[in-house]
């Protein structure tokens, strides 16, 4: 079955600092990754997606990911954290031939940010 | 617009009540789905509406009973309810062949069930 492993449960972060969140998929020929965020009591937002090209994606709010198809990995990055930032975050996959609707999710990194 | 709405926000129930939770969007999206989410968890597939018509039952207990009487609009009704059907119900949306566009959610309906 496809995965996708996002190592770290929670990271808090300072205020201004960067921020790297982890997440691996289950290696497949033909993969769409992205990222999602949510708020407290609030439904998913899209960050960013993969689909193909450029290996390095940016999304909103100034956040950016990386795909890296030799690691299997698509980690979300940003250079400088705001305290509105504070929030869980989802890493997602869907696989080509899997389903044209299925959407494999991580468990989720809350995310936060220290004053 | 590049909204999903749903209704209503909030929603208590006891175990014996019908209730049903509304979803809409004017994006021109022909897939259409539920999920549920737990406190502290992913949120999980239930079904999946394609051109108006279920395409994906993920087993879902019958007391969950969809609908989705045109391309903008999806329901769930509810009937006969447990305490741990309680969670935030998620509609979403997205182009037909959705792993490539991408999903939009919409805010949820947070559900407790007394």
């Amino acid at each position: 079955a496809q995965s996708v492993t996002q190592l770290d449960s929670q990271v808090p972060v300072f205020e201004e600092a960067p921020v790297e969140l982890r997440c691996n998929y289950s290696s497949s020929v033909s993969v769409y990754l992205f990222w999602y965020v949510q708020y407290p009591n609030q439904g998913l937002q899209l960050l960013l997606k993969y689909l193909s090209g450029s290996t390095l994606v940016k999304g909103i709010n100034g956040f950016e990911a990386e795909f890296n198809k030799s690691q299997t990995s698509f980690h979300l990055r940003k250079p400088s954290v705001h305290i509105s930032d504070t929030a869980e975050y989802f890493c997602a996959a869907s696989y080509s031939g899997a389903g044209s609707y299925q959407l494999t999710f991580g468990k989720g990194t809350k995310l936060s940010v220290i004053p | 617009d590049t909204e999903v709405t749903q209704t209503p926000k909030h929603l208590v129930m006891g175990m014996t009540n019908k209730k049903s939770l509304k979803c809409e969007q004017h994006m021109g999206h022909r897939a259409m789905y539920w999920y549920k989410q737990k406190a502290k968890k992913p949120p999980e597939l239930m079904f999946v509406y394609s051109y108006e018509k279920l395409s994906i039952n993920e087993s879902v207990p019958s007391r969950f009973s969809p609908e989705c009487p045109n391309s903008s609009l999806l329901n769930l009704h509810l009937h006969a309810l447990q305490p741990e059907d309680s969670a935030l119900y998620l509609c979403a949306s997205s182009q037909v062949g959705g792993q490539s566009y991408g999903y939009t959610f919409g805010s949820g309906t947070r559900l407790t069930v007394v």
